[in-house]
């Protein structure tokens, strides 16, 4: 079975630009979770989207934004990007709401 | 709010057994989960607890005492493939959907 993929896998933008990354869940979840881990950091959580609802936002400006598609496919969308942005992002899938969380190989964003 | 804290870095010898600590505070606890990230991968799940007491899955372990807000992870028989940051996490109900709230990890470094 495929696990959660991510795309692209790495992503070099320039401080300014908007950036989507995308996320495909192991089949047959339906909740799909943002996280962003600086380096030496354990992951912070951005968004969780569930039946195509968002169900839940972390600490982050209105510059993030994200959504799900009928597939339970997601797009995670940053503007304006800053420096501090230079992360790896994970998705993260789950059958259900209360499940142990699945994650994606990541996608590495670096602002430059 | 909920707080996380877990040593830095660690180092144990090939074959011996390692403790890794978690303390945590958090608003409302829903369960503890414990995940492995080697060296530029996604995490993966290790464990879960969610009731006081020693959950066992081969060479590794994890404990939890819910009144001291206290959680381990024990790896016997360590090996070398065993490097890696180990990330405490628990559920964040302030977010309004259960997601993971993580520690900043523990890295580990199994010598020869």
């Amino acid at each position: 079975d495929a696990g959660v993929t991510q795309s692209p896998t790495h992503l070099i933008k320039t401080r300014g630009q908007h950036v989507t990354l995308r996320c495909s869940p192991i089949s047959g979840h339906k909740s799909v979770s943002w996280y962003q881990q600086v380096l030496g950091q354990g992951p912070q959580f951005i968004f969780q989207y569930y039946e195509k609802e968002e169900r839940g936002r972390g600490n982050f400006p209105d510059r993030f934004s994200a959504r799900q598609f009928p597939n339970y496919s997601s797009e995670l969308n940053v503007n304006a990007l800053l420096l501090g942005d230079s992360a790896l992002y994970l998705c993260a899938s789950r059958p259900d709401k209360n499940t142990e969380a699945f994650f994606g190989q990541g996608t590495r964003l670096t602002v430059v | 709010g909920q707080n996380i804290d877990q040593p830095t870095e660690m180092t144990a010898t090939e074959g011996a057994i390692v403790q890794i600590n978690c303390t945590y505070q958090t608003s409302g606890f829903n369960g503890l989960f414990w995940y492995q990230q080697h060296a530029g991968e996604a995490p993966t799940f290790l464990s879960y607890n969610v009731l006081d007491g020693l959950e066992e899955k081969g060479r590794f372990s994890s404990f939890l005492s819910r009144s001291k807000g206290y959680s381990y992870l024990l790896l016997k028989e360590l090996q070398m493939k065993d490097s890696a940051s180990y990330l405490c996490a628990v559920r964040d109900p302030g977010t309004g959907a259960n997601n993971l709230f993580f520690g900043t990890g523990t890295r580990l470094t199994v010598i020869p």
